[in-house]
Order: C-alpha cells, then structure tokens, then sequence
C-alpha cells in the first residue's frame, strides 16, 4: 500500500522569502509523484509532476520539486513567494500500473505575509 | 477545452434528507473519480470509474453512498440519508488513463455539502 505524510500542516512565511514544503511516501512499487495546489473555493490543479528523468522538476509559478529516491520524499521549494501563493499545497503519488490509485497528502496550508 | 463541470456548487440540507451531485468529465477521459475532501484534510478517494466500470470502491460508505456513470461519460454520487459527518467538499476529477497516461487529475470546482 502506498502512503503519503506531509510534515507540516502550516507554514507561515513572509513576502519574498524562500519556502520548502514536505513531503515524503512509502509504496511497495514504483510511482510517480505530483503536487498540487488549491485555491480557496476551488478544485485542485497541477503544479508539478515526477515521471521519470531528472529528479529536479519544475513547475508553474515558479515552483520546484526533487524526488529523492533514497529518502523517499519529494519536497516542493519555491526561491520568493509571492503573497498570490497562499494557498493548500498537496502532494500525491499515484502507482505507475495496475489501477492508478491516487493517494494524497493532507495538504500543507501556506500562508503568505505581507 | 472544457473542464470538469460539477454541479450544484452549494448544497445544504438536513440530516436524514438526501442529495446527489452531478459530474462531466473532460472529453474523451476514461476514469472518473469521486473524492471527499473533509475541512482541513487531503482528498479521500471513494469511487474510481473506468469508463462505466467500477475500479475501487472500497472506501465508499455503501450503505448510504452510491454512484453511478452511465455510458461510461457523466457520473452521479448519491448520499441518503445524509449524516452530519457527510458535511465536506465532494470533488470530481477525471484522467485520460491511456496508455502513455501521465496520470495528471483535472478536478472541477467541487460540490460543498453542508448537512445540519
């Protein structure tokens, strides 16, 4: 079975500064790797993948991720936020065959001070 | 492209009475799935679809939850009677699930049930 724990369930920072949220998994098989985002009042959309290939993805609005095998985590790092970043940020794993069954995290509120 | 249309957006009603939602995937996406996503919480699976299928139900409270996609497109989930724990966000996302699937969700808006 797969699982994924995000570390922190808050995280305040202020306009400008660097931020990394966390996020580590445990699967039996091989998976690929995501991170979503959302917006209060709306669905969650895609900010990143890992597939395969590099371990440094990037994504939208500037953010990035690593996929670090041996740790099994796959934190999202961003080098300024901006104060339209806050918002939920979730990590999820899906199994790379039998019934794709997506696994999420329970998200990481970030919250963007001025 | 058209997203994923869910609707209504807002539902209250009281406990014992039921509800449905109503979900319309992106064209042409194969799976189909319902997610509860509680305040403060990541999104709980509780029903994948295949095309008209069912993949994994497992954590679907049957005895008061059902759904359905007929024709393999547009899909319903039914709650009655409805309980207080009910009171969440029901999110509907769907996925192209071919074979170089990337396995990225498109999620609609989410249907916010609020059960008194």
């Amino acid at each position: 079975a797969q699982s994924v724990t995000q570390l922190d369930s808050q995280v305040p920072v202020f306009e400008e500064a660097p931020v990394e949220l966390r996020c580590n998994y445990s699967s039996s098989v091989s998976v690929y790797l995501f991170w979503y985002v959302q917006y209060p009042n709306q669905g969650l959309q895609l900010l990143l993948k890992y597939l395969s290939g590099s371990t440094l993805v990037k994504g939208i609005n500037g953010f990035e991720a690593e996929f670090n095998k041996s740790q099994t985590s796959f934190h999202l790092r961003k080098p300024s936020v901006h104060i339209s970043d806050t918002a939920e940020y979730f990590c999820a794993v899906i199994t790379t065959s039998g019934t794709y069954k997506y696994i999420f995290g329970t998200g990481t509120r970030l919250k963007v001070l001025a | 492209e058209a997203g994923v249309a869910q609707s209504p957006r807002y539902k209250i009603i009281e406990k014992r009475q039921s509800v449905a939602f109503w979900c319309n995937p992106i064209s042409g996406h194969a799976t189909l799935y319902w997610y509860q996503q509680i305040l403060g919480q990541g999104p709980k699976l509780l029903i994948q679809f295949q095309n008209n299928g069912v993949v994994d139900d497992s954590q679907l409270p049957k005895d008061r939850f059902s759904a359905e996609r007929l024709k393999g497109v547009d899909s319903t989930l039914k709650i009655q009677p409805a309980k207080l724990e009910d009171s969440a966000v029901y999110l509907c996302a769907s996925s192209l699930m071919a074979a170089t699937n990337t396995g990225e969700l498109f999620f609609g808006e989410g249907s916010r049930l609020t059960v008194l």
